[in-house]
């Protein structure tokens, strides 16, 4: 599976946006780009995935480059309750998904 | 519905003694994993399954065994526990066709 390059820590202010970025520049035509995000004590949550265009959805947004060698998972309004550490995968249709360290997003009040 | 759910929450365990962890869903989903994950780290695949009575390893499966006699339930055996096997388990599946993975809460197991 081609990997994935993260920050390990964010900081965001409530209520502001948030972009989280992921590059994958080893990233291969059928990998599919996956977000997940894992609340503190909790398993983790599916938030989007998208293949080459952009993405919306009631979590979340994913915009994807052009040359999909990176991508950017947006929040729009942060709350204190997106606290969390963000996960970017790549992963063939139906295949596997092998988990990093991801980004550990901190929400300030 | 339940979702995914997994006994036990929490269990400890002497270096040598085996246990079962099971997981539960009622969501219909073909495909079930078993996944590991240590402090600080991302999660590790040990064993899946992609139908009933169907299993197959995934990246750490040494020390583990998997049974999925149900399409509902996946098990994880620890036939001899030891000291590395001290982690947080979590299940989850997914149904065909779909690509969001659904996880349960985790079992807390730390052997002594």
């Amino acid at each position: 599976d081609a990997k994935t390059t993260q920050p390990n820590s964010m900081e965001s202010n409530e209520e502001e946006p948030v972009h989280l970025p992921c590059n994958h520049s080893t990233i291969s035509g059928t990998d599919y780009i996956h977000w997940y995000r894992q609340l503190p004590s909790q398993g983790p949550e599916y938030v989007i995935h998208g293949l080459t265009s952009n993405v919306n959805n009631r979590m979340a947004s994913l915009a994807i480059a052009e040359d999909r060698k990176s991508s950017t998972l947006i929040l729009h309004r942060a709350t204190l309750r997106d606290a969390a550490v963000y996960y970017c995968i790549l992963a063939g249709s139906g295949s596997r998904l092998t988990f990093g360290e991801g980004t550990q997003l901190t929400v300030n009040p | 519905n339940a979702g995914v759910t997994q006994t036990p929450k929490f269990r400890v365990l002497k270096t040598g003694q085996s246990m079962t962890l099971l997981c539960a869903q009622d969501m219909n989903h073909e495909y079930m994993y078993w996944y590991r994950q240590d402090p600080g780290m991302g999660l590790r695949l040990i064993h899946y399954s992609v139908g009933e009575g169907t299993t197959a390893k995934g990246e750490v499966p040494d020390g583990y065994n998997v049974s999925r006699l149900k399409k509902q339930n996946f098990l994880l055996g620890l036939e001899s526990a030891a000291p590395s096997q001290t982690s947080v388990y979590f299940c989850a599946g997914r149904t065909s066709g779909s690509y969001e993975q659904y996880f349960g809460p985790g079992t807390r197991l730390t052997v002594t």
